[in-house]
C-alpha cells in the first residue's frame, strides 16, 4: 500500500529564515503528489502538485516542491518565512492503482513562525 | 464563485443520537469525499462516492453512513454505532478518475460528544 511520511510533526523558524518541510512516499510506480495547507478551523488548500510535468514544481504563497525520484521525496520549501505561513501542511500522494482518486495523507506538519 | 460548503461548523452529539453533516459543492464534480482528521492522524477516508446513487467505504467506514442523491450533495450521518465520533470532518470533490488533479475541501464540521 502507498504511504506518506512527514517527518517533524512540528517545525518552527524565525520569520525571513528558509522554510523546509519533509515528504517521503512509498511506490513502486511515481505517484502524483500534492501538498495542502490548513489554517487553524478551516479545510485544505491546495499549495501545488506534481504530475510528472516537472520535478521542481512553484506553487502559491512562493512555496515551491522537487520531487526526485531516486530519494522518493517530495519536500516542500519556502525561501523566506512569513507570520502568515503559519499553519499546518500536509503532503498526499495519489497512487494510480485504486480504482479511483484515492489521497493517501501524511500525518502532517505544524509549522511555527516566530517574529 | 464555485466551492463546497459544509454545514454546521460545530455539532454536538448526545449518547445514542445519530446526526448529519450537511456538504454541499457546486464545482459540477462528479466525485465527493468525506474525511475524519483527528490530531496527529492526518485524513483518513471514510466514504467516497463516483457517482449519484453509488457510494464505496473508505478506510473508517464502521459507525457512518452516507447518501449520494444529488450530485452536489453528500450528506454524512454518524451513528450511534460510531464509539469516537468526536473529530473535525472534511467533505472534498474533485473530478471522477483523474489521479492528477486535486480534492477539493470545505471548512469542515468538527462534532463533539455532550
Amino acid at each position: 500500500a502507498q504511504s506518506v511520511t512527514q517527518l517533524g510533526s512540528h517545525v518552527s523558524v524565525s520569520e525571513g529564515a528558509l522554510v523546509l518541510l519533509r515528504c517521503n512516499y512509498s511506490s513502486s510506480v511515481p505517484p502524483y503528489l500534492f501538498w495542502y495547507v490548513q489554517y487553524p478551523n478551516q479545510g485544505l488548500q491546495l499549495l501545488l502538485k506534481y504530475t510528472s510535468a516537472a520535478t521542481l514544481v512553484k506553487g502559491i504563497n512562493g512555496f515551491e516542491a522537487e520531487f526526485k525520484k531516486s530519494e522518493t521525496s517530495f519536500h516542500l520549501t519556502k525561501p523566506s518565512a512569513h507570520m502568515s505561513d503559519a499553519a499546518e501542511y500536509f503532503c498526499a500522494v495519489s497512487p494510480q492503482d485504486t480504482g479511483f482518486q484515492k489521497l493517501v495523507f501524511g500525518t502532517g506538519t505544524r509549522l511555527l513562525v516566530s517574529p | 464563485d464555485g466551492g463546497i460548503t459544509q454545514s454546521p461548523k460545530y455539532l454536538f452529539r448526545k449518547e445514542g443520537q445519530n446526526v448529519t453533516l450537511s456538504c454541499e459543492q457546486n464545482l459540477n464534480h462528479d466525485a465527493m469525499y468525506w474525511y475524519r482528521q483527528d490530531p496527529g492522524q492526518g485524513l483518513r477516508l471514510i466514504y467516497y462516492s463516483q457517482i449519484v446513487n453509488d457510494f464505496q467505504k473508505g478506510d473508517i467506514a464502521e459507525g457512518y453512513s452516507v447518501s449520494r442523491e444529488k450530485k452536489e450533495s453528500f450528506p454524512l450521518t454518524v451513528t450511534s454505532a460510531q464509539k469516537n465520533p468526536t473529530a473535525f470532518y472534511l467533505c472534498a470533490s474533485s473530478i471522477v478518475n483523474s489521479y492528477n488533479q486535486p480534492q477539493h475541501f470545505g471548512d469542515g464540521t468538527r462534532l463533539s460528544i455532550l
